[in-house]
């Protein structure tokens, strides 16, 4: 099992330039998450995806989309990124919801600079 | 609302220290607590979890106990190595009265450990 992987592992843009980030889990999970990191700010919930064919905004939505393509692959779009949102991004999944009682796992991240 | 925190750092110890990082919570119902540990240039991984009131996590030498009556997770180890230097990050998660399965994360205490 490769568990949760992320595309790119890094990534530059320009301010304005659109891009997809990818994550893949292949645990069987119903939930996956997209957060950022930045210094001093922990992380933060950007979108999640409880099941396949549903989305819903986190506390840091504004900026993105999302696409949960299939049961395994949830994508993070950027239409016209800005400097705001440099930032290391993680994917993270999740078997099922019960409670909140189960433990995520976290894809290695993808780092974002935008000029 | 719902939100965890935790103690400033950078916390520099020596090797065999004993090392205590302090969280606490405030949420509505029964939440899990968890702590994740990110390694330099990695991902998120989970440490340990607490689904209940009294309950004590553990793992490779780490504890943390929830304390309902202080709303607290603290985390600690009696003799820290050099390999235990990274970022750990306490999370709240379960029946709060939002989202299921999503996680709040602290800002993150990150440790080293000098030999």
């Amino acid at each position: 099992n490769a568990g949760v992987t992320q595309t790119p592992k890094f990534q530059v843009l320009k301010t304005g330039q659109s891009m997809t980030l990818q994550c893949a889990q292949d645990m069987n999970h119903n939930s996956m998450y997209w957060y950022r990191q930045d210094p001093g700010m922990g992380l933060r919930l950007i979108y999640y995806s409880a099941s396949e064919g549903t989305t819903d905004k986190g506390e840091v939505p504004n900026g993105y989309n999302v696409s949960r393509l299939n049961k395994r692959e949830f994508s993070l779009r950027l239409e016209s990124a800005a400097p705001s949102q440099t930032s290391v991004y993680f994917c993270a999944s999740l078997k099922s919801r019960r409670g909140g009682r189960e433990t995520q796992y976290f894809g290695p991240g993808t780092r974002l600079l935008v000029l | 609302g719902n939100s965890v925190t935790q103690m400033e750092g950078p916390v520099t110890l020596s090797e065999e220290a004993f090392l205590t990082i302090n969280c606490t919570y405030t949420a509505t119902g029964y939440p899990s607590l968890f702590w994740y540990v990110q390694y330099p240039g990695e991902g998120l991984q989970l440490l340990l979890k607490a689904t209940k009131a009294d309950d004590k996590g553990s793992n490779k030498g780490f504890e943390a106990t929830y304390r309902k009556e202080t709303t607290s997770f603290h985390l600690e180890k009696g003799s820290v190595q050099v390999s235990d230097s990274a970022v750990y990050f306490c999370a709240l998660g379960g029946e709060y009265g939002g989202s299921q399965g999503n996680l709040i994360f602290g800002k993150g205490t990150k440790l080293s450990v000098k030999p």
